[in-house]
């Protein structure tokens, strides 16, 4: 079945250091990829998405690639910051029910 | 309302009695899903409704597991007799329609089973 795999966490940087959590994906057809966010203490909500191939989903200074050819959808950010420590979760939907199939979440602690 | 809502946000229960969590989506919102998040780990497909279609129902763990919903408004999840291994944070989610679109969570139940 549809699955996917994320880079293991805690992940601490310090603030304005470059970020990568990798996100890579198993599923038959074409589904659509997505990065959730949940604050500390917050519940949660979608950062970004990408629908099809080579799509770059974006916001808040994060960015991620759907990268079909090495199912991929890898999360970055140039310059991280204080406020961006959270549980980071990759997902995908699938095209027949939509259900939402998630990464185990990488926690990101950034440090002043 | 502003967003989805769900009741209560806390539940702690012993072991082998029933319990019910309720989702209220966001109005106008016709498709609804559960996920569970164990400690530490990736959230879990539970069920969804999409409409007046039949419910999918394959990510539900045991018949102890079952969720209604009214139309398209609140939808209740039980669990019947539980078990400590349910002890879970139950998260909601509505979407305008099924599948490429986003989702939107509640708060979540945080259920502790003893």
């Amino acid at each position: 079945g549809d699955s996917v795999t994320q880079m293991e966490g805690p992940v601490t940087l310090s603030e304005e250091a470059f970020l990568t959590i990798n996100c890579t994906y198993t599923a038959t057809g074409y589904p659509s990829l997505f990065w959730y966010v949940q604050y500390p203490g917050e519940g949660l909500q979608l950062l970004l998405k990408a629908t099809k191939a080579d799509d770059k989903g974006s916001n808040k200074g994060f960015e991620a690639t759907y990268r079909k050819e090495t199912t991929s959808f890898h999360l970055e950010k140039g310059s991280v910051q204080v406020s961006d420590s959270a549980v980071y979760f990759c997902a995908l939907a699938d095209n027949q029910g939509g259900k939402l199939i998630f990464g185990q979440g990488t926690e990101l602690s950034v440090k002043p | 309302g502003a967003g989805v809502s769900q009741s209560p946000s806390n539940k702690v229960t012993e072991k082998g009695k029933d319990v019910e969590l309720r989702c209220d989506p966001i109005s106008g919102h016709t498709a609804l899903y559960w996920y569970r998040q164990r400690l530490g780990q990736g959230l879990e497909f539970l069920i969804y409704f999409q409409g007046n279609s039949a419910p999918d129902k394959s990510g539900l763990p045991s018949d102890r597991f079952s969720a209604e919903r009214t139309g398209e408004s609140v939808s209740t999840l039980t669990i019947q007799r539980t078990q400590q291994e349910d002890s879970a944070v139950y998260l909601c989610a509505s979407s305008l329609i099924r599948a490429r679109n986003e989702q939107f969570f509640g708060p979540g139940t945080r259920l502790t089973v003893l």
